[in-house]
């Protein structure tokens, strides 16, 4: 099946614990976005990638880390930089820019 | 100010009523739009995609555009309780900017 795969669904860590959380996608995607979702809250952008080996720091970028090293994968590592790392994390794929885009089923980060 | 600005509600509509979903956004290079929805604790889903000016419809969806005054609509027509979600518009300009959501209920 094509799409987009984010692993684990749920994720724990003790607080200054660097964590890395998982996206692959078979679309064939040229683009892909990490969001961050709180309660009440809308997306908000970490980090986008246009093409690989290159990515753009979005709104929220600090405490956060991301590698484009090959065409499906975007990993996203919440360092302990990061003061309020709890909140549920999406990954995101598109064509290009001005595409639409497909989003995994997310991540729910809790630390403790 | 954010790029695409969305009124967070919630709103609450009883089963059957139209439920109308409204942003506005700042960049008027802005061509294409698109609406989410997003039931809890899920990824959002592409609900549409619309370019440029005027209506799309979809079923019991209907997506408007006003770029003259840089807003952009969501019609819900027949509202059902599976309507229940969380509703986002966004630009795919090249960061792909969202707005805040509206969470809408739709009562049986």
């Amino acid at each position: 099946d094509g799409g987009i795969t984010q692993s684990p669904k749920y994720l724990f860590r003790k607080e200054g614990q660097n964590v890395t959380l998982s996206c692959e996608q078979n679309l064939n995607h040229d683009a892909m976005y990490w969001y961050r979702q709180d309660p009440g809250q809308g997306l908000r952008l970490i980090y986008y990638s246009q093409i690989v080996n290159d990515f753009q720091k979005g709104d929220i970028a600090e405490g956060y880390s991301v590698s484009r090293e090959k065409k499906e994968s975007f990993p996203l590592t919440v360092t302990s930089a990061q003061k309020n790392p709890t909140a549920f994390y999406l990954c995101a794929s598109s064509i290009g820019a001005e595409s639409e885009a497909f989003f995994g089923q997310g991540t729910r980060l809790t630390v403790v | 100010q954010k790029e695409v600005e969305q009124d967070p509600g919630p709103l609450s509509v009883p089963e059957g009523a139209i439920v109308s979903l409204n942003c506005t956004y700042s960049n008027s290079a802005f061509q294409y739009f698109m609406w989410y929805r997003q039931y809890s604790r899920k990824g959002p889903e592409l609900l549409m995609y619309t370019y440029s000016s005027g209506n799309k419809e979809d079923g019991r969806f209907t997506a408007q555009v006003d770029k003259s005054s840089k807003y952009i609509s969501l019609f819900i027509r027949d509202s059902q309780p599976s309507d229940s979600a969380t509703y986002l518009c966004a630009s795919p300009d090249y960061k792909l900017s969202f707005g805040a959501g509206t969470t809408v209920t739709v009562r049986a």
